[in-house]
C-alpha cells in the first residue's frame, strides 16, 4: 500500500485477553516504531525496530508487552493480559532509515479500548 | 527544562491571518520534525528540516541550526487548519517530542 496501514482500527476486549495490533510499513522502511497516545497526551514511545531486530524496547511498560518484526516489514505489538489502562491509540511509524535521515510515516492507528 | 520547547500552547485565531508556532530545543540534532494531528485523527509529517527553510502550499518552515530554533508558519489560516502542531527533534533513531500547539482557526 502507499502509506503505513494498522488494523485492527478500532479493538474492544475485556480486561484480561490477549490483543494483537499489526503494523503493516512502507514498503522498503527498515526503521518502525511503536507508540502509544493517550486522550490528550503526546505519543509515548513504546519501541524502535531497525530490520527485524528490536534496536531499543526500552519503552514497553512491562512484561506484558511484546512486540516482532520477523521479517523485517510487518509488525505485530502483543498486549497479554490486558489492563483497564492499556486504553490507548497505538500508533506505528515507519521510516525508510535512522529517523534522522528520513521523514517519519504514521499510520492512522489502532484505538484499543479494554473494559 | 524540557529538550524541545513549544511556544504558543494555544492559539485561537480568525481565519486569513498569518500564524506562526516557535519551536526551541536545547540538543544536537540531526534533523527537527513538524507534525499537524488533527482532533481524533492520526499524526501527518509535514516537514522535516535540517537546515534552511521548505514550504509547502501555505505551510513553512524554517530552522535555525545555531540558534537551535525553528518556526512554523501558516499564510492566509483556514478552519481545517485547525489541529495539534507538534514539533519533535531526532537524535539517532530517536524522536523528542514537544508538547505541541493547539491551534483553532475561527471562521
Amino acid at each position: 500500500g502507499a502509506g503505513v496501514s494498522q488494523t485492527p482500527s478500532n479493538k474492544v476486549t475485556e480486561k484480561g485477553k490477549y490483543v494483537e495490533l499489526r503494523c503493516d510499513p512502507i514498503s522498503g522502511h527498515t526503521a518502525l516504531y511503536w507508540y502509544r497516545q493517550s486522550l490528550g497526551q503526546g505519543p509515548e514511545f513504546l519501541i524502535y525496530f531497525q530490520g527485524t531486530g528490536a534496536a531499543d524496547d526500552s519503552g514497553l511498560p512491562n512484561d506484558r508487552f511484546f512486540a516482532v518484526r520477523p521479517e523485517g516489514s510487518v509488525s505485530t505489538l502483543k498486549i497479554q493480559r490486558t489492563e483497564r489502562g492499556d486504553s490507548a491509540v497505538y500508533l506505528c511509524a515507519s521510516s525508510p532509515g535512522l529517523v534522522g535521515t528520513g521523514e517519519l510515516f504514521f499510520g492512522e492507528g489502532s484505538r484499543l479500548t479494554v473494559l | 527544562k524540557n529538550e524541545v520547547e513549544q511556544s504558543p500552547q494555544n492559539l485561537t485565531a480568525q481565519e486569513g491571518e498569518f500564524i506562526t508556532i516557535n519551536c526551541s530545543y536545547s540538543v544536537g540534532i540531526s534533523a527537527l520534525h513538524w507534525l499537524q494531528q488533527h482532533p481524533g485523527g492520526g499524526i501527518v509529517s509535514l516537514f522535516m528540516l535540517s537546515s534552511g527553510k521548505k514550504k509547502h502550499g501555505r505551510l513553512i518552515a524554517t530552522i535555525n541550526i545555531q540558534e537551535k530554533h525553528s518556526s512554523l508558519h501558516i499564510t492566509a489560516s483556514h478552519p481545517r487548519d485547525s489541529a495539534v502542531y507538534i514539533c519533535a527533534v531526532s537524535i539517532s533513531y530517536q524522536l523528542i517530542w514537544g508538547a505541541g500547539t493547539k491551534l483553532i482557526i475561527k471562521p
